[in-house]
């Protein structure tokens, strides 16, 4: 079975800085994609950014980049010029295969953005 | 628009009732979920299904049951057998088949609280 773990439970930053949130997983698939999901304070889950295994290049979607280390199993998430409105809690999340495989997520990090 | 929707938004259970949450989508998705989520922590899976009448146990089943009649619904049931229902429920559909650009959707969850 895979495991996903987020070690930090509690992050703050303050607006404007950059934070850096962090997953590990384990697995000995190959073939796999991980994600990381945004739930704010309405509990709606929203996609942040995904990564697919066989990608080395690391996702980035505007103030949201990844650190995807295969090898280390490690899937780290980096918010640049962070805003009030990024507070939240971030879910890292794994699944293997293809499209529609069970989905893992890790325990979570709540994000407190500063002003 | 297309979506997937959740009701109720909360719901009261008595002891020793069955009752059930209802998660419906009009994204054409094969792939549904239903997870759970308790204060403060991740997501924990319950059962999904990638096919019409076909499910599989997450890591949570016992005292759930669901089905997958048509594309469109998975009922989940709480049983009177699952002891500690009281959390925050979500369900998500998702693409299935190989797909690059695979995300899940999520709904906007149920409250279900044990009176």
């Amino acid at each position: 079975a895979q495991t996903v773990t987020q070690s930090q439970p509690e992050m703050s930053v303050q607006e404007a800085e950059t934070v850096t949130l962090s997953c590990t997983y384990d697995t000995s698939e190959s073939n796999y994609y991980l994600f990381w999901y945004k739930q704010p304070p309405s509990r709606q889950m929203i996609l942040v950014i995904r990564q697919e295994a066989y990608k080395q290049q690391n996702a980035t979607e505007n103030r949201f980049s990844v650190n995807f280390q295969k090898a280390a199993k490690s899937f780290s998430l980096k918010i640049s010029d962070s805003q009030l409105g990024d507070t939240a809690m971030y879910f890292c999340a794994f699944m293997k295969g293809r499209a529609g495989n069970m989905l893992t997520f890790g325990g979570g990090t709540r994000l407190m953005v500063k002003p | 628009d297309g979506g997937i929707t959740q009701s109720p938004k909360y719901l009261f259970r008595k002891e020793g009732q069955n009752v059930t949450l209802s998660c419906e989508q009009n994204l054409n998705h094969d792939a549904m979920y239903w997870y759970r989520q308790d204060p403060g922590q991740g997501l924990r899976l319950i059962y999904y299904s990638q096919i019409v009448n076909d499910f599989q146990k997450g890591d949570i089943a016992e005292g759930y049951s669901v089905s997958r009649e048509k594309k469109e619904s998975f009922p989940l049931t709480v049983t009177s057998a699952q002891k500690n229902p009281t959390a925050f429920y979500l369900c998500a559909c998702q693409t299935g088949g190989i797909f690059r650009n695979t995300e899940a959707f999520f709904g906007q969850g149920t409250r279900l609280t044990v009176v």
